[in-house]
């Protein structure tokens, strides 16, 4: 069974910093891409970044680019999002989601999601 | 960027109901269009991929039509536990983006 199990959520004043992990399981996960979607509360659903299966490409949402990190361990079969700068509109519930192919968007399993709050 | 709508935002329909969504691409896509289902407090659940295609293990009340620009999403028979808001998403470019969502209701 496919499991994506997301942590690292919290708290944190704006400007400052944060680490997103999600825990894989259930797949081979070095043969898949990964990727974060993130949703503010009450909000709908906004692809953040995307990560291939040996890390050699990468993609970032405008609204996130040069702030946030992907990356991924898969000898660990853990992906991360190193969140830098935080602002009041990056408060939402954070999602690790499987891609089902290899060009990014196909989210065929997604983790429960962790709670990212900024806020001073 | 791509842009994505969807109609209507919200619905009320009762039990048994037939239930159509539809969502439209704001240029070709041709059929790399997904649908998701979001319960409450839960993550999304894909439903249908590549516009008409059934995940497996999603009950066969849920289809899925169109290709280009305009798409379609059906429950034939709408029950208790298809309460919930629904996405329809592209992935023909980067970025994936998805529509604004349908809130979706019993009467």
């Amino acid at each position: 069974e496919v499991q994506l199990v997301e942590s690292g959520g919290g708290l944190v004043k704006p400007g400052g910093s944060l680490r997103l992990s999600c825990a894989a399981s259930g797949f081979t996960f070095s043969s898949y891409s990964m990727n974060w979607v993130r949703q503010a509360p009450g909000k709908g659903l906004e692809w953040v970044s995307s990560i291939s299966s040996s890390s050699s490409y990468i993609y970032y949402a405008d609204s996130v680019k040069g702030r946030f990190t992907i990356s991924r361990d898969n000898a660990k079969n853990s992906l991360y999002l190193q969140m830098n700068s935080l602002r009041a509109e990056d408060t939402a519930v954070y999602y690790c989601a499987r891609d089902r192919v290899v060009t990014p968007g196909f989210f065929d399993y997604w983790g429960q999601g962790t709670l990212v709050t900024v806020s001073s | 960027d791509i842009q994505m709508t969807q109609s209507p935002s919200s619905l009320s329909a009762s039990v048994g109901d037939r239930v159509t969504i539809t969502c439209q691409a704001s240029q070709d896509i041709s059929n790399y269009l997904n649908w998701y289902q979001q319960k409450p407090g839960k993550a999304p659940k894909l439903l249908i991929y590549d516009a008409s295609n059934l995940e497996t293990g999603v009950p066969s009340r849920f289809s899925g039509s169109g290709s280009g620009t305009d798409f379609t999403f059906t429950i034939s028979s709408l029950q208790p536990e298809d309460i919930a808001t629904y996405y329809c998403q592209q992935y023909d470019n980067l970025p994936p983006r998805f529509g604004p969502g349908t809130k979706v209701d019993i009467k």
